[in-house]
């Protein structure tokens, strides 16, 4: 167990709509990170906050959207929802800003019919 | 032991073998490194890192070598057992324009048989 939880496990939605998934850090980190994986994309870097600030941009589509609350949280949010979207979010924290390894929580499944 | 050319997908190997995996990575002024372990159905699991200041890392039965001058990252794992089956990604701490982010490789399945 790598003390990142993340809820959902399972998000079966349909085009066009939208979705909230959510990630606690381990206890201590203050970087969230958010990644997609798709069996053709492999592990595609989506977004760093640290401390409740923006600190990394990836390839986030302009469609998506994140934050991290003051308790450390996080929400990833999916909208206007493709078929295309469905992976697996997997969300990661670490202690410091860069430069260290990530703890990555069990994923959130994306299916969008 | 059995190695992978870079960004071969699969490698089987049999049980007691050494396994090197091997990994190109893009960005010049990437400073730490990383190699990941993916069991099916759960997310990446650390292995170990290295920085950039050192070329050779040792673990329990792993060993990552970093080699800057041609960016190649190798992971050697050494008398690989069936538990060691898994997806394995290295990762790069790379800096860019909109900040510096760990990127992934494509990922390597490793198959280990008894």
């Amino acid at each position: 167990d790598s003390g990142v939880t993340q809820t959902p496990k399972h998000l079966i939605t349909a085009t066009g709509q939208r979705v909230t998934l959510r990630c606690s850090p381990r206890s201590g980190d203050l970087s969230v990170y958010w990644y997609q994986q798709s069996l053709d994309q492999g592990l595609q870097f989506l977004i760093q906050y640290y401390n409740g600030e923006e600190r990394a941009k990836g390839n986030i589509l302009e469609r998506f959207s994140a934050q991290q609350f003051p308790d450390l949280h996080s929400e990833l949010n999916l909208s206007s929802l493709e078929l295309g979207d469905s992976a697996l979010y997997f969300c990661a924290s670490s202690v410091g800003m860069e430069g260290e390894k990530l703890f990555f929580g069990s994923g959130t499944q994306l299916s969008v019919l | 032991g059995e190695s992978v050319g870079l960004h071969l997908p699969t490698l089987s190997v049999q049980e007691g073998d050494n396994s090197i995996i091997n990994c190109a990575y893009s960005n010049s002024a990437s400073d730490y490194f990383i190699w990941y372990k993916q069991e099916s159905g759960k997310g990446p699991q650390f292995i170990i890192d290295i920085r950039s200041n050192m070329d050779k890392r040792q673990g329990q039965r792993v060993t990552v070598l970093l080699n800057k001058t041609v960016k190649h990252l190798s992971l050697q794992i050494a008398a690989t057992q069936p538990g060691d089956s898994a997806v394995y990604f290295c990762a790069e701490n790379s800096p860019n324009q909109a900040g510096t982010a760990l990127i992934f490789g494509k990922g390597t399945t490793l198959s280990v048989s008894s």
